[in-house]
């Protein structure tokens, strides 16, 4: 991968709300693709990724993200989303049989009662 | 399961200083990142080791900044002298392996302050 962008620098949504955080990337080859979640004062924490397969890849707390290769997307979502899912979330690509991993910018997801 | 483990969590220095930082990765992990966090960016790969040896360390700013990572385990980054520009967070994370396949596991950073 060449470049991760992440669309949005901060999302505010209320509690319940849905969510969409996008995330595109750019690359010649094929890709594995990562959502990382950053709480605060701790470190990146793998939330999901897709390395082959499916192209919707779900992690245990409800959030769920689709590989589109045709829109080299990647947007991860979640239909109602809970405060404790305040954090920054990282979009992070990395080529297929390579061993760099380019990360995004981050999207500020912040979840209001 | 002890996680990835950094010290300081913070640090506060003037510039021209020396300033080293310190990872203890996951047990049995080979390969071990230091990455660099500027604010509002995501983390940037500074080096990479896949056991004792320095595999890919073509972001590392040699002139100033070097890392060790004696007996393929603990790692240690050092900048000297440092510089207004490196206040930043710096990222340690580790994996079983090195391909970009592979899950990171990363500490809760060092977060430097250059005055």
């Amino acid at each position: 991968a060449q470049s991760v962008t992440q669309l949005d620098s901060q999302v505010p949504v209320f509690e319940e709300a849905p969510v969409e955080l996008r995330c595109n990337y750019s690359s010649s080859v094929s890709v594995y693709l990562f959502w990382y979640v950053q709480y605060p004062n701790q470190g990146l924490q793998l939330l999901l990724k897709y390395l082959s397969g499916s192209t919707l890849v779900e992690s245990i707390n409800g959030f769920e993200a689709e590989f589109n290769k045709s829109q080299t997307s990647f947007h991860l979502r979640k239909p109602s989303v809970h405060i404790s899912d305040t954090a920054e979330y990282f979009c992070a690509a990395g080529n297929t049989g390579g061993f760099k991993t380019i990360f995004g910018a981050g999207t500020r997801l912040f979840v209001k009662a | 399961e002890a996680g990835v483990v950094q010290s300081p969590r913070y640090k506060i220095i003037e510039k021209k200083q020396p300033v080293a930082f310190w990872c203890n990765p996951i047990s049995g992990h080979n390969t071990l990142y230091w990455y660099l966090q500027n604010l509002g960016q995501g983390p940037e790969l500074l080096i990479r080791y896949e056991n004792e040896e320095a595999v890919d360390d073509s972001q590392l700013p040699k002139d100033r900044f070097s890392a060790e990572r004696l007996k393929g385990v603990d790692s240690t980054l050092k900048i000297q002298p440092a510089e207004l520009g490196d206040s930043a967070v710096y990222l340690c994370a580790s994996s079983l392996g090195g391909g970009a396949g592979n899950e990171q596991f990363f500490g809760p950073g060092t977060r430097l302050t250059v005055l």
